[in-house]
């Protein structure tokens, strides 16, 4: 199984801040990874696949990059809504994994 | 617009079973891959099952193999999940996924049943 590992766990800043997001997997997973945003009682939200392909409808203050094991999410300036849970997620191998999250709060 | 409405969660005792169901609208169900996945009150996400197009490969988390079952409807527009066998670290908020394209991520989720599992 292919673990990943989110970093950091908890991210405190203001609006209008750079966030950079962290997800490391423990074997490559080549451009097979996703981000995911999920706001408090909310299903998840598909941000980024492929590593560094953003979804519809995604805002293009986010952005992807990496490859093989290191992987970044970058939100170049935090809106209010931004303030959440988000969650990297491989399909490089069965079974699919999700990392721990980094929640990002309002400082 | 696509949607995705899962039904059929609620309290069950351990050893127990429920099933739920998932109703999709605003795609060509037959067309999509779908899955489970799950998520225990305060904690991340976990996958539990998927099922491809024509029900030909279904594929089961460790933790849920021989206990659950995925089946899915393309007629109906359905996708269900049988649980038997039921613990109390089953105790989540289940939700249905469609994958983006022939891709295993998720591109669209509902918004989830919570399965209980308590005496």
């Amino acid at each position: 199984e292919i673990v990943l590992t989110q970093s950091p766990a908890t991210l405190s800043l203001s609006p209008g801040e750079r966030a950079t997001l962290s997800c490391r997997t423990s074997q490559s997973v080549s451009n097979y990874l996703a981000w995911y945003q999920q706001r408090p009682g909310q299903a998840p939200r598909l941000l980024i696949y492929d590593a560094s392909n953003t979804a519809t409808g995604i805002p293009a203050r986010f952005s992807g990059s990496g490859s093989g094991t290191d992987f970044t999410l970058t939100i170049s300036s935090l809106e209010p809504e931004d303030f959440a849970v988000y969650y990297c997620q491989q399909r490089r191998n069965w079974p699919l994994t999700f990392g721990g999250g980094t929640k990002v709060e309002i400082k | 617009e696509v949607q995705l409405v899962e039904s059929g969660g609620g309290l069950v005792e351990p050893g127990g079973s429920l099933r739920l169901s998932c109703a999709a609208s605003g795609f060509t169900f037959s067309n999509y891959n779908m899955n489970w996945v799950r998520q225990a009150p305060g904690k991340g996400l976990e996958w539990v099952s998927s099922i491809t197009d024509s029900s030909r490969s279904i594929l089961y988390a460790d933790s849920v193999k021989g206990r659950f079952t995925i089946s899915r409807d393309n007629a109906g527009n359905s996708l269900y999940l049988q649980m038997n066998s039921l613990r109390a670290d089953d105790t989540a908020l289940y939700y249905c996924a469609k994958v983006r394209n022939s891709a295993w991520d998720f591109d669209y989720w509902g918004q989830g049943t919570l399965v209980t599992v308590s005496s």
